[in-house]
């Protein structure tokens, strides 16, 4: 079952920052975010675990709660360079997970 | 590496006619993904691969559509007959290790496919 993605499209101005919103619902296993620009192939970001931990990437950071089932993106302070479109990959299996369904993505626009 | 590598980038064909999109994973990696992607229906994962073995295809649409993976760095996905609706662009995705579970998959540029 898809993930939903909130908001569905987001423009900034260049500094100001941003969350991106992934929820299921089914229980996860894990959640993995990628950016994909424009007529190019999707990008890793990051992959979070069961566990509620939160991880970083630059100015680019997640949060992962299991119980709600939801994991939201953050960009700080955004950049020129992080306009794309955000998705969000859910993985319900435990232990022998193998395959990612994906949201319908979040399309971020930051302007000078 | 020079990372995953697809061909050919665009293919422009006729409905009827039959398409070969082909992939060749990152050296060392053991899963291969096809992945379809429109607008309406956003990422698809259409089928996987381990070792060189189809695991899961449950997401192929129809027997219209196959793959292969005959050795280790190069894989398939065919359409026969093609129909306008297969028209999307088709990533070909590799990891190595347990899958998506916790590792990064990389993509490929993608087939750009447009059947008319």
């Amino acid at each position: 079952q898809q993930p939903v993605q909130s908001p569905q499209a987001v423009i900034l101005r260049e500094g100001e920052d941003a969350v991106i919103n992934c929820s299921s619902s089914k229980a996860l296993y894990s959640v993995h975010w990628y950016r994909q620009k424009h007529g190019e192939a999707p990008v890793f970001l990051m992959i979070l675990l069961k566990g509620g931990e939160q991880k970083g990437h630059d100015k680019i950071s997640a949060s992962f709660n299991e119980k709600k089932q939801q994991s939201s993106l953050y960009l700080t302070a955004s950049q020129l360079s992080y306009s794309g479109t955000y998705f969000c990959g859910t993985d319900g299996s435990s232990g022998s997970a193998r395959q990612l369904t994906f949201g319908s993505g979040t399309q971020l626009t930051v302007l000078p | 590496d020079a990372g995953v590598i697809q061909s050919p980038r665009h293919e422009v064909t006729e409905m009827g006619q039959e398409v070969t999109l082909r992939c060749k994973p990152i050296s060392g990696h053991d899963y291969l993904f096809w992945y379809r992607q429109t607008m309406m229906r956003g990422l698809e994962l259409l089928i996987y691969f381990n070792n060189n073995v189809p695991i899961d295809d449950s997401g192929m649409p129809e027997d219209r559509f196959s793959a292969k993976m005959p050795n280790a760095s190069f894989s398939t996905l065919k359409i026969q007959p093609s129909e306008p609706r297969d028209s999307a662009v088709y990533f070909c995705a590799s990891t190595q290790g347990r899958g998506h579970m916790n590792t990064e998959a990389f993509f490929g540029q993608g087939t750009r496919l447009t059947v008319v």
